[in-house]
């Protein structure tokens, strides 16, 4: 299958700090981006999406910021709070016989320290 | 919101066995099921995409004889794991989109563990 099979990177912040997690995307066709949050043991969790047609999202403590030029994409968590800690994964959707498919990206472990 | 229901949480089995999961979307029409298979602290791999009433088409390198994908109604898409060894050990997550939806809705996915 698709995805990038690289053992996770981590952040650590503090709790309150704004959160910054990065992720560069494969192609440059994919018009609908989306962020997951994934907790142990869990399925991933919606938190935000984007179109390329857009730069800029903001969602209630998250913004996703696209840049199409180098294909990136970022996830500003705003006060982050020990809740906040998880995996996150950046997804993109390809167009796919009969219909689309959604492509994850590498993912990054977020730590929260009290 | 949109409810995605995968059972079992967790299954453990003997090599040489099938296992069958399931997911059922509960309050939506799912034209379109992904499964995805998730190794520790690596991201999640798409192994195949089933709409409903069609034949699942599997990713590159994902054995369709090994990995049985039914999709016969619209909330219910099952993955049947065939003779399952004990690399085939990992966390499998399903997940739904309803018709010209592009958001997914995943399952709370199934650790398989084989013996």
């Amino acid at each position: 299958g698709e995805s990038v099979g690289l053992h996770l990177p981590t952040l650590s912040v503090q709790e309150g700090d704004n959160s910054i997690i990065n992720c560069a995307y494969s192609n440059s066709a994919s018009d609908y981006f989306i962020w997951y949050k994934q907790e142990s043991g869990k399925g991933p969790q919606f938190i935000i999406d984007i179109r390329s047609n857009m730069d800029k999202r903001q969602g209630q403590r998250v913004t996703v910021l696209l840049n199409k030029t180098v294909k990136h994409l970022s996830l500003q968590i705003a006060a982050t709070q020990p809740g906040d800690s998880a995996v996150y994964f950046c997804a993109e959707n390809l167009s796919s016989t009969g219909g689309f498919k959604t492509i994850f990206g590498a993912g990054t472990r977020l730590f929260v320290k009290a | 919101g949109a409810v995605v229901s995968q059972h079992p949480s967790r299954v453990i089995c003997k090599s040489g066995t099938s296992v069958k999961i399931e997911c059922r979307s509960l309050d939506f029409q799912a034209t379109t099921m992904f499964w995805y298979r998730q190794f520790p602290k690596q991201s999640l791999m798409l192994m195949a995409t089933s709409n409903e009433g069609s034949k699942a088409t599997y990713e590159q390198g994902v054995e369709k004889d090994k990995f049985l994908i039914n999709h016969a109604s619209l909330t219910l898409s099952t993955l049947t794991v065939t003779s399952a060894h004990p690399e085939d050990s990992s966390f499998y997550i399903c997940s739904a989109s309803s018709r010209g939806g592009e958001k997914l809705f995943f399952g709370s996915g199934t650790q398989l563990s084989v013996l």
